[in-house]
């Protein structure tokens, strides 16, 4: 199975900082790399796939990039409402696998 | 707008048999298009994906349960179901169905989720 390995696993920020997370993937997997975001409570919500397309409706802050095994989510300026946990997720092969997540909280 | 609908007994004794189902409306769970899937989440805890089913019946199980579970669909019902034997505490989570789509030979990511039904494993 591709393990996907998140850092780091929780970030303290402060609203307007940017934020980034990273992914790596133990084995290439080109860019079939999706990351979700989080709230307690709630389903996970898609926000990029293939590794850097925006899904329809999530912010433009928002941004993915990468290829390979190494892979980053990108947050420019962080809103009150993006507080929450992050995961990516490789659907390049099964078995489907997902990192172990990056909480991001309030500095 | 197509939704999924989770249910579950909510508790379940070990050794026994946990069933739930998901269901699909607004939309055909019959649609070429899509696969569906089950992911879990243990409290505190992250994503596993469980394993997911087409229309037609092909499925695909992650390893670590493969010889426990079993997922279906009924058209008829436009329902999806998981059945996961010889239930453990360490099966104590949050149980969500969810769409991925097709992409020529392969697949998408799951892009629509449901709410999640919480399933405790106790005696």
């Amino acid at each position: 199975a591709i393990q996907l390995t998140q850092s780091p696993s929780s970030l303290s920020a402060s609203v307007g900082d940017r934020v980034t997370i990273t992914c790596r993937a133990s084995q290439a997997i080109a860019g079939v790399l999706a990351w979700y975001q989080q709230k307690p409570g709630k389903a996970p919500e898609l926000l990029i796939y293939d590794a850097s397309t925006l899904q329809s409706g999530v912010p433009s802050r928002f941004s993915g990039s990468g290829s390979g095994t190494d892979f980053t989510l990108t947050i420019s300026s962080l809103q009150p409402e993006d507080f929450a946990t992050y995961y990516c997720h490789q659907f390049k092969s099964y078995p489907l696998t997902f990192g172990g997540g990056t909480k991001v909280e309030i500095k | 707008q197509l939704q999924l609908q989770e249910l579950g007994p909510g508790l379940v004794k070990p050794p026994e048999t946990l069933s739930l189902t998901c269901t699909v409306s607004g939309g055909s769970i019959s649609n070429a298009a899509y696969y569906w899937g089950w992911i879990r989440q243990p409290p505190g805890k992250g994503l596993e994906w469980a394993g997911s089913i087409y229309y037609s019946g092909s499925t695909y199980y992650n390893p670590s349960l493969n010889s426990r579970l079993t997922i279906s669909v009924d058209t008829s019902k436009n329902q999806l179901s998981l059945k996961l034997t010889s239930v453990t505490a360490a099966d104590t989570a949050v149980y969500y169905c969810a769409r991925k789509g097709r992409r020529g030979s392969g697949i998408l990511p799951f892009d629509l989720w449901g709410q999640g039904t919480l399933v405790t494993v106790s005696s």
